[in-house]
């Protein structure tokens, strides 16, 4: 099983839909949560930290279920610069601070 | 400005000939990454630095070495780079992971060192 599985993409949508990511890891240590976006050819950047209470920036919003180890992201009123690929990672401290990304989910967001 | 800068961008080699990729950071921070991406996949984390304490992930391969001789600068060598080895390359850094202090263990990228391997 791995670290880190996301939903398998892509996921293509219309402007203005709303699009939901999900995320499970399945080290319960695990203690820090992430979204990060990657456009083609780019490095990974990050767009939100995931808190245990939930948290939303925007149009974003993003939701942790320890109990479950499921980490999810929303995207409301999707725009054609959404498009891009969403990175769930995960980081566990007794394995040395590490980070380690889900494959990713590939969105298209369509005109 | 950039912040994680990593030299060449693109690297084009031959079959079994050395490789070194450069990561330099204006950043000040404890920790250094080395991640492999390769097409269509996670980025897979080949090794890490916490100051000067190398920490080497299980399945990554002995062809791959790393240096850090100074807090700025990071290296990642590839002895004898094969045909699989063709992927991106990203250096990143965070400020003080093990800490679990607010924003110490997010991840600042380079913009990655794209490596084909003919």
């Amino acid at each position: 099983r791995k670290e880190v599985e996301q939903d398998p993409g892509p996921f293509n949508v219309p402007e203005g839909a709303t699009v939901a990511f999900n995320c499970t890891y399945s080290n319960s240590a695990s203690q820090s949560f992430f979204w990060y976006r990657q456009d083609c050819r780019k490095e990974p950047k990050l767009l939100m930290s995931v808190y245990s209470s939930g948290n939303e920036d925007g149009r974003f919003t993003a939701q942790l279920n320890r109990a479950s180890q499921y980490i999810s992201l929303l995207i409301r009123d999707s725009k054609l610069s959404d498009s891009a690929t969403y990175l769930c990672v995960v980081m566990t401290y007794n394995q040395g601070g590490k980070l380690i990304f889900g494959q990713g989910t590939e969105l298209s967001v369509k005109p | 400005d950039a912040m994680v800068i990593q030299n060449p961008r693109y690297q084009v080699t031959q079959f079994g000939k050395p490789v070194t990729l450069s990561c330099s950071q204006t950043l000040n921070h404890n920790v250094m990454y080395w991640y492999q991406q390769k097409s269509s996949q996670a980025p897979k984390l080949l090794f890490h630095y916490y100051d000067k304490d190398f920490n080497n992930e299980a399945d990554t391969p002995d062809n791959f070495q790393s240096r850090r001789p100074n807090t700025s600068f990071c290296f990642l060598d590839i002895r004898s780079p094969g045909l699989g080895d063709t992927a991106m390359y990203l250096c990143a850094t965070s400020r003080d992971v093990r800490q679990g202090r607010n924003g110490a263990n997010v991840l600042t990228f380079g913009a990655g060192s794209r490596l084909t391997v003919l």
